[in-house]
């Protein structure tokens, strides 16, 4: 059974950084390009970023360009998303996803 | 970048009725491969996104087969064919043709008439 399991989502001030992680099991997690979705409270899904399966290629949507890092470990099927200088705007429940399989999200909520 | 209309934003419906949501791509999502990466997925309140169809028309494994898509370059419909209770939600299309950038359509909630 493929799962996805996000964590690292809290309450951060403005400015401030996190990082989440993500645990694929399931499926051979190297084989996959792996993407971070996010969705603002009551909105819909927005891509935030996708790592090629080795790692070497990583692409961002603009608003989040210089202060989110994607990055994955194959040998330990995980994918992870630094996020520095947050911004209100990033509320939102952040997804694992190959688009194909999902994670369950994990909350971030940027607030004073 | 590619943009994915979804219409209509708001569907009724009654239990066995049937209904089509449209997304349209302000691109083609032909491949050069030969393949059209358009694929739907259901959002059930509180819950994440999970696949449906996959590459225009593919139904995933366990998914009813009164889910049904189609469609070509740009234009794609998902259709219902006798909704079920279970079917409630929000339905996005997403587009992976030009990936690395997914593009999701706006969402159709689904509702109870």
């Amino acid at each position: 059974e493929v799962q996805l399991v996000e964590s690292g989502g809290v309450l951060v001030q403005p400015g401030r950084s996190m990082k989440l992680s993500c645990a694929a099991s399931g499926f051979t997690f190297s084989s996959f390009p792996m993407a971070w979705v996010r969705q603002a409270p009551t909105k819909g899904l927005e891509w935030v970023a996708t790592i090629s399966t080795s790692g070497g290629s990583t692409y961002y949507r603009d608003s989040v360009k210089g202060r989110f890092t994607i990055s994955r470990d194959n040998a330990k099927s995980t994918l992870y998303l630094q996020m520095d200088s947050l911004r209100s705007e990033d509320t939102a429940t952040y997804y694992c996803t190959t688009v194909f399989y999902w994670g369950q999200g994990v909350m971030v909520t940027v607030s004073s | 970048d590619v943009v994915l209309t979804q219409t209509p934003p708001t569907l009724s419906a009654t239990i066995g009725q049937s209904v089509s949501i449209s997304c349209r791509s302000s691109q083609s999502l032909l491949h050069s491969n030969g393949n059209t990466y358009l694929h739907w997925l259901l959002q059930r309140p509180g819950q994440s996104p999970q696949l449906l169809i996959y590459l225009v028309s593919r139904l995933e494994s366990g998914v009813p087969n009164r889910f049904s898509g189609s469609g070509s370059g740009t234009d794609f419909t998902l259709k219902i064919s006798g909704v079920e209770a279970e079917d409630l939600g929000v339905y996005y299309c997403v587009q992976g043709t030009h990936a690395p950038m997914y593009t999701f359509g706006a969402g159709t909630k689904l509702e109870l008439k």
